[in-house]
């Protein structure tokens, strides 16, 4: 089981503002890590989305943000479009594992 | 742009060998750790393998440490994953993926990824 928990699915309308949360567990020692966001389009191979819990790197759109607070991070999507549908992974770090983790990710479905 | 082009997939049986290759262009390949992600049909991204910029550090998950050995030639800007002892759950899609680097640190999140080589165990 990971140790960053998503939930399997989130929707939202066009123009919508969703949120998709990534908690990290308390088996990764309470200690708290950068969370790094990807979107992974239907077929094609994740991308970066949010880096350092908050950051997005040149060329993501603005309606896309990051944000933590203690364990849970979080991604927002505002103004959402038809192309946003795809899957979201969170990723951080796994003190057991002493690699990166991902999340299970979650499928966003724009209705 | 950034290239990662990945090779070497295919479908070996269960106890097979399979190495992959993945060649870097655009970028300064020997300044960059990089790593493997593989991601089961249907499934989540799951960490396989890292290493680091000269080649002397790697990392490996539990589940692949004594089958899968990382390499890396900075010569030929190239990434290699020697995968032996197959088992039916090492089906996946494998991504090559850059870690993101600075001039002074390398750190655990990936800036750049290849479009991914399907490797299927089944008898």
């Amino acid at each position: 089981q990971s140790v960053l928990t998503q939930p399997p699915s989130v929707s939202g309308a066009p123009g919508q503002r969703v949120t998709i949360s990534c908690t990290a567990s308390i088996s990764n020692n309470g200690a708290v890590y950068d969370v790094h966001w990807y979107q992974q389009l239907p077929g094609k191979a994740p991308k970066l989305l949010i880096y350092g819990d908050t950051n997005r790197p040149s060329g993501v759109p603005d309606r896309f943000s990051g944000s933590k607070s203690g364990t849970s991070a979080s991604l927002a999507i505002t103004g959402l479009q038809a192309e946003d549908e795809a899957d979201y992974y969170c990723q951080s770090y796994d003190s057991n594992l002493s690699g990166p983790v991902f999340g299970g990710g979650t499928k966003l479905t724009v209705l | 742009e950034v290239q990662l082009l990945e090779s070497g997939g295919g479908l070996v049986q269960p106890g097979g060998s399979l190495r992959l290759s993945c060649a870097a262009s655009e970028f300064t390949f020997s300044t960059y750790a990089m790593s493997w992600v593989r991601q089961a049909p249907g499934k989540g991204l799951e960490w396989v393998s890292s290493i680091g910029t000269s080649g002397i550090g790697t990392y490996y998950t539990d589940s692949v440490k004594g089958r899968f050995t990382i390499s890396r030639d900075n010569s030929k800007n190239t990434l290699f994953l020697q995968m032996n002892s197959l088992r039916g759950d090492d089906t996946a899609v494998y991504y090559c993926a850059r870690q993101y680097c600075t001039s002074t640190s390398c750190y655990l999140y990936f800036d750049y990824w290849g479009q991914g080589t399907l490797v299927t165990v089944s008898s």
